[in-house]
């Protein structure tokens, strides 16, 4: 089955540090990963994602993901957080088997506190 | 803005109540989404309508009823719910490719007394 593991339920990091969010995933064939970020009371925004080409992606507000297919990982990164990034990330993966509608399954989800 | 506007953005109901939920977007997408996000759990997709027909149910109680009326409308009908089905419906919609992101709106916060 089509998954996303998001291993940890929340990461607290102090401003200014480098922060990682973690994400693996199982899927078939070859995945489209896609990270986007909930802020409280809010819809979810796209940050970024990948589907082919250089494993380092690039996407809004400084962040960042590497995709590791060796490892099924497709981790979230920015090189110094701020306090306005706390909210709650998602990771996400094209099932395969969804046709042309693009059906993402989710994982659970991982809150991010950054402390001043 | 992400171009996908929902209303309301909060709703609150009584069981036997009959209310609908609405989604529009403006970004000239042809397929959009329901999901259902529930406090503790992953977000769960509930329906999918590509060029208005309706592509994927999943297994959705018949309690909810979405209508897709044109490419940039989509609502969701809501009757005789149940306390469980209190949680934020969000409506997404994407463009024809199949790499392509799903933009998001904000919400309907319901709650179901």
């Amino acid at each position: 089955a089509q998954s996303v593991a998001q291993p940890e339920d929340q990461v607290n990091v102090a401003e200014g540090n480098p922060l990682t969010v973690k994400c693996t995933y199982s899927v078939s064939g070859n995945p489209y990963l896609f990270w986007y970020v909930q802020y409280p009371n809010r819809g979810l925004q796209f940050l970024l994602k990948y589907i082919t080409g250089d494993n380092l992606v690039k996407g809004s507000y400084g962040f960042e993901a590497e995709f590791n297919k060796s490892q099924t990982s497709f981790h979230l990164k920015k090189p110094s957080a701020l306090v306005s990034d706390s909210a709650l990330y998602f990771c996400a993966v094209r099932d395969p088997f969804s046709g042309g509608y693009n059906k993402l399954i989710f994982g659970a989800g991982t809150r991010l506190a950054v402390h001043p | 803005e992400t171009g996908v506007t929902q209303t309301p953005r909060h709703l609150v109901m009584g069981m036997t109540n009959k209310k609908s939920l609405k989604c529009e977007q403006h970004l000239g997408h042809n397929a959009m989404y329901w999901y259902k996000q529930s406090a503790k759990k992953p977000l769960e997709l509930m329906f999918v309508y590509s060029l208005e027909e309706r592509v994927e149910n999943n297994s959705v109680p018949s309690r909810f009823s979405p209508e897709c009326p044109n490419s940039s409308h989509l609502f969701l009908h809501l009757h005789t719910l149940q306390p469980e089905d209190s949680a934020l419906y969000l409506c997404a919609s994407r463009t024809s490719s199949n790499t392509g992101e799903l933009f998001f709106g904000e919400g309907s916060r319901l709650t179901v007394l």
